[in-house]
């Protein structure tokens, strides 16, 4: 499968506690994005790299949030000190660098704080 | 502020017969407009895309219509089928940025 792949597909957490996601990219694609799901809204932008440089970062990205694209493959996104409105999907796409192209998502990581 | 809406949270439509899903845009600025199908416990599949300079885009049984001057789009399915139950998200962007905006979605039922 040369999709987007996202890990854990679930995490339960207690309020506090920090949880880090994964995702990995289709391989030939530069950029990568976070995107945020609550129930019944649409996805909501996050964070955005090119390669390994983050190029945008949406005010929902409170300082608790940190992304990273170390080597310019896979990312994670961590979140410090969780509370229960962290609770959503957290989902992860990537897209070719040329033009504007389709982003392809992966399932995403449901993320519950207890 | 809610740029990209989708009025309609929920439509049923017969087996064969034409869906259509709705989105408006309040940005003037949006120049790319996408539509995502999403089942439960997945992503986001794209669906098909449009650019601003275009009035239409039509792709198998999918065709999305481009209205500028009302800052609408739509997205008609036909015929429509039982695997397109699902819920529906429009997306758009604009040029030199490369997040979209999505609405809350419309969910489809395809009646068998």
């Amino acid at each position: 499968d040369t999709g987007v792949s996202q890990d854990p597909r679930h995490k339960i957490t207690k309020r506090g506690q920090n949880v880090t996601f994964r995702c990995d990219p289709i391989s030939e694609h530069n950029r990568l994005y976070w995107y945020r799901q609550t129930l019944g809204q649409g996805p909501e932008f996050l964070t955005y790299f090119q390669n390994e440089a983050q190029l945008e970062k949406s005010r929902l990205l409170s300082d608790r949030f940190s992304a990273e694209r170390p080597k310019g493959s896979f990312s994670t996104l961590e979140i410090q000190r969780t509370e229960q409105g962290d609770s959503a999907m957290y989902l992860c796409a990537s897209s070719p660098t040329s033009g504007y192209n389709e982003q392809f998502f992966g399932p995403g990581t449901r993320l519950t704080v207890l | 502020d809610q740029q990209v809406k989708q009025n309609s949270p929920s439509l049923s439509v017969q087996e064969g017969r034409i869906s259509i899903l709705n989105c408006d845009y309040t940005n003037s600025m949006f120049d790319y407009f996408l539509w995502y199908k999403k089942y439960p416990a997945e992503g986001p599949t794209f669906l098909i895309s449009i650019s601003s300079i275009k009035d239409k885009n039509e792709d198998g049984r999918f065709t999305v219509f481009l209205n500028k001057s009302a800052k609408h789009l739509s997205l008609h399915i036909v015929p429509s089928q039982p695997g397109d139950s699902a819920v529906y998200f429009c997306a758009a962007g604009t040029s030199g940025t490369y997040k979209y905006i999505f609405g809350t979605g419309t969910r489809l039922k395809v009646l068998a």
